[in-house]
């Protein structure tokens, strides 16, 4: 069965700097694919980027990144130059070409400060 | 413009009575999930669809029911429900092959009494 840990409930980060949001899987599968989404106070959900498991290069969307380490079944995002705008909970998610499930972690809430 | 609609968005009612969750989609998605999210526990999945009348379990199926009769409809039924089924409610789609990026809808904040 496929499982995300996210492992940091909330975090704090000053306006214009980088952060990194932690996200570990795990699944027994070779062929998946990895996402984080964010939801803003208001309550939608927004896809930010997707990391396939056989992509050989590390996935980047604007000032959002992702950090693939696949040894270490790692799927950090970078966010770069914090902006207000980026306070939201975002969640880190995978799914496997095996079954069709999708799973997400508990979140990680994210307050950047002026 | 590319949705997910789900209704109602806000609903109470009391245990036991029977309700219906509607979700629609206009991207000809085969794929359809409905999740549940609760402070803490993130988003949990309830139930999944790959296709019309192809139906499975997520994590949290119980006291739940789904249906998939059309391509773009997947309605998510209440029998009876209880107090701890008060939640917010996502249904999102996507396609089944390669990145599965979801469209959510906008969520239904249920309330059992």
């Amino acid at each position: 069965a496929q499982k995300i840990t996210q492992t940091q409930p909330g975090m704090f980060v000053q306006e214009k700097e980088a952060v990194t949001l932690d996200c570990t899987y795990d699944t027994s599968d070779p062929s998946y694919g990895l996402f984080w989404y964010k939801q803003p106070s208001s309550g939608e959900m927004i896809f930010l980027i997707y990391q396939g498991s056989y992509d050989q290069q590390n996935a980047t969307e604007g000032r959002y990144s992702l950090n693939f380490q696949k040894a270490r079944k790692s799927a950090n995002l970078v966010i770069s130059a914090s902006q207000l705008g980026d306070s939201a909970m975002y969640f880190c998610a995978i799914t496997t070409s095996g079954t069709y499930k999708y799973i997400f972690g508990t979140g990680t809430r994210l307050k950047v400060l002026a | 413009e590319a949705q997910v609609t789900q209704n109602p968005r806000y609903l109470i009612t009391v245990t036991g009575k029977k309700l219906t969750v509607t979700c629609s989609q206009n991207m000809n998605h085969e794929y359809m999930s409905w999740y549940r999210q609760d402070p803490g526990l993130g988003l949990r999945q309830i139930y999944y669809s790959m296709n019309v009348e192809v139906t499975d379990k997520g994590d949290v199926p119980e006291g739940y029911k789904v249906s998939r009769k059309e391509k773009r409809n997947f309605p998510l039924i209440l029998e009876s429900p209880s107090p701890n089924q008060t939640s917010l409610y996502f249904c999102a789609s996507g396609l089944t092959g390669g990145a599965n990026v979801l469209t959510f809808g906008a969520g239904s904040r249920l309330t059992v009494l």
